[in-house]
């Protein structure tokens, strides 16, 4: 069965921390692997990842994925109180190109 | 705002009771999905429409949980006789379901309460 596995599920840091959140894979017919930030609303989208080994960078947040491994990481540098939130994690497969998520990591950063 | 929304946005209804929530995609997205998210998970997947089609069911989707896509455009999803372990956010995501970049994209969603 298709599973999708993060860790920690949840930390706590100061500003100006640097985290780094862990997203394993077990996905049939894998196509992509997706970051997505939640706060109190719908997930919005951070970083699509399709190839092993090339970083995907947005500011302060950067992420790469490993296909032999089966997993990805998600890097924030400088942490902000902004970016408390629930980060998710999600395989797609080919063909429906639905997503399995994660059940997510809580961040929380602490002025 | 990304384009996709759902209506209500909060529903709370008696034990046994029957909901329909709505959602209107991204207007030339091809795709649309429905997931339901518990408090403490990620989203699970529902089902998936092409265009008009239903092409997949998760077997959470139980006899209870119908979804529709008449036209092609927009899409409900029904549950009857609720349960109150159907209380949850359901969300609908929409895309344009071409090439390898096939983001969906969330609307803010429906939260469900069942008394």
């Amino acid at each position: 069965e298709d599973k999708v596995v993060q860790s920690p599920l949840s930390l706590v840091v100061h500003e100006g921390d640097t985290v780094t959140l862990n997203c394993s894979y077990e996905v049939t017919n894998f196509r992509s692997l997706l970051w997505y930030k939640q706060e109190k609303k719908a997930p919005t989208f951070l970083f699509m990842l399709t190839s092993s080994g090339i970083e995907k960078k947005s500011g302060r947040l950067s992420s790469i994925l490993d296909k032999k491994e089966l997993f990805s990481i998600l890097n924030i540098t400088a942490t902000q109180t902004g970016d408390s939130a629930i980060y998710l994690c999600a395989g797609v497969t080919s063909g429906t190109y639905k997503y399995i998520f994660g059940t997510g990591t809580r961040l929380k950063v602490l002025a | 705002d990304t384009g996709v929304s759902q209506n209500p946005r909060h529903k709370i209804t008696k034990r046994g009771q029957n909901v329909t929530f709505r959602c209107d995609p991204i207007s030339e997205h091809n795709r649309l999905y429905w997931y339901r998210q518990t408090l403490g998970q990620g989203p699970e997947f529902l089902t998936y429409f092409q265009n008009e089609a239903q092409l997949e069911k998760s077997r959470l989707l139980s006899d209870r949980f119908s979804a529709e896509r008449p036209k092609g455009s927009f899409s409900t999803l029904e549950i009857q006789r609720t349960e109150q372990g159907d209380s949850a956010m359901y969300l609908c995501a929409s895309s344009l379901g071409s090439g390898i970049l096939n983001e969906q994209f969330f609307g803010p969603g429906t939260r469900l309460t069942v008394l």
